[in-house]
C-alpha cells in the first residue's frame, strides 16, 4: 500500500452533471499530481499541485479543475461531463518538490451514462 | 517535447523464457527513466527508476542515452509477472510531471 487514499472508488453519472474525486497524499508528501487512464489515450498527465500551489498543468480540459488545500488533500472537479470523460483517474504524491518518484492512489474509475 | 515508446502492445511468452519489454524515449535534456506495473487495472507500482540501478523482482533496466532506450529484461517470466507495464519519463525541475508510453501487457503462460 503506497498510502495514497481516493475516494470514491466508483462513480457512475450522468452527461452533464458534475463529480468531485478526491485524493489524500501519502504523509508528508507535498506534492499531488493527477493523471487520467482511458483505452484510447493511455496514461495522460492532468495537473501537479504542490503545497497548495498549482506548479503544472496538461492536457486538462476547461471543464476540469483542481485544487489543493492546507490539509494537502486535493480535490479533482470535473463538470459538464461527456461520455468521453469516461476513465480511470489516478492522483499520486510524492515528497520533495523535484523528487520525481511518485506513488499513486488506487485510483476512481467515473462512468459517464 | 517528451515523448515515450513502446513498441509493442503484447508480448506473450512462456514460463521461462527470457522477456525483454522495449521503450524508448525522446527528451531534450536529462530525463529521469521509470518502469511502472499495473495488476488488473489496479493502482500503478513503480518496478524501476534508472537512477537507482536496482533489480526489482529479477528485472533490470538500463538507461542507454546513445539510442535513447530504456529496455526492461528479465532472464526467466513467471506467471506472476503477467500485468501491464509502463514506461515512463519525468523531466528535470519543474518538469516532474511522468509522461508515459502507451504500455504493453505482458502474458506469462504455463
Amino acid at each position: 500500500d503506497s498510502g495514497v487514499t481516493q475516494t470514491p472508488k466508483h462513480l457512475i453519472t450522468a452527461t452533464g452533471q458534475r463529480v468531485t474525486l478526491r485524493c489524500s497524499p501519502r504523509s508528508g508528501d507535498l506534492s499531488v499530481y493527477w493523471y487520467q487512464q482511458s483505452l484510447d489515450q493511455g496514461l495522460q498527465f492532468l495537473i501537479h499541485y504542490y503545497n497548495g500551489e498549482e506548479r503544472a498543468k496538461g492536457n486538462i480540459l476547461e471543464r476540469f479543475s483542481a485544487q489543493q488545500f492546507p490539509d494537502l488533500h486535493s480535490e479533482l472537479n470535473l463538470s459538464s461531463l461527456e461520455l468521453g470523460d469516461s476513465a480511470l483517474y489516478f492522483c499520486a504524491s510524492s515528497a520533495p518538490l523535484y523528487n520525481n518518484e511518485q506513488f499513486f492512489g488506487p485510483g476512481t474509475r467515473l462512468t459517464v451514462l | 517535447a517528451q515523448r515515450v515508446t513502446q513498441p509493442e502492445k503484447l508480448l506473450s511468452v512462456f514460463k521461462g523464457a527470457p522477456v525483454e519489454l522495449k521503450c524508448n524515449y525522446s527528451y531534450s535534456g536529462s530525463p529521469e527513466l521509470f518502469w511502472y506495473v499495473q495488476y488488473s487495472r489496479q493502482r500503478l507500482q513503480l518496478l524501476l527508476r534508472h537512477i537507482s540501478r536496482e533489480s526489482i523482482k529479477g528485472f533490470t533496466a538500463d538507461l542507454n542515452k546513445g539510442e535513447t532506450s530504456f529496455h526492461l529484461k528479465k532472464p526467466f517470466a513467471q506467471e506472476e509477472d503477467s500485468a501491464m507495464y509502463y514506461c515512463a519519463l519525468s523531466g528535470t525541475g519543474a518538469n516532474s510531471k511522468l509522461t508515459f508510453g502507451k504500455g504493453i501487457t505482458l502474458s506469462v503462460r504455463p
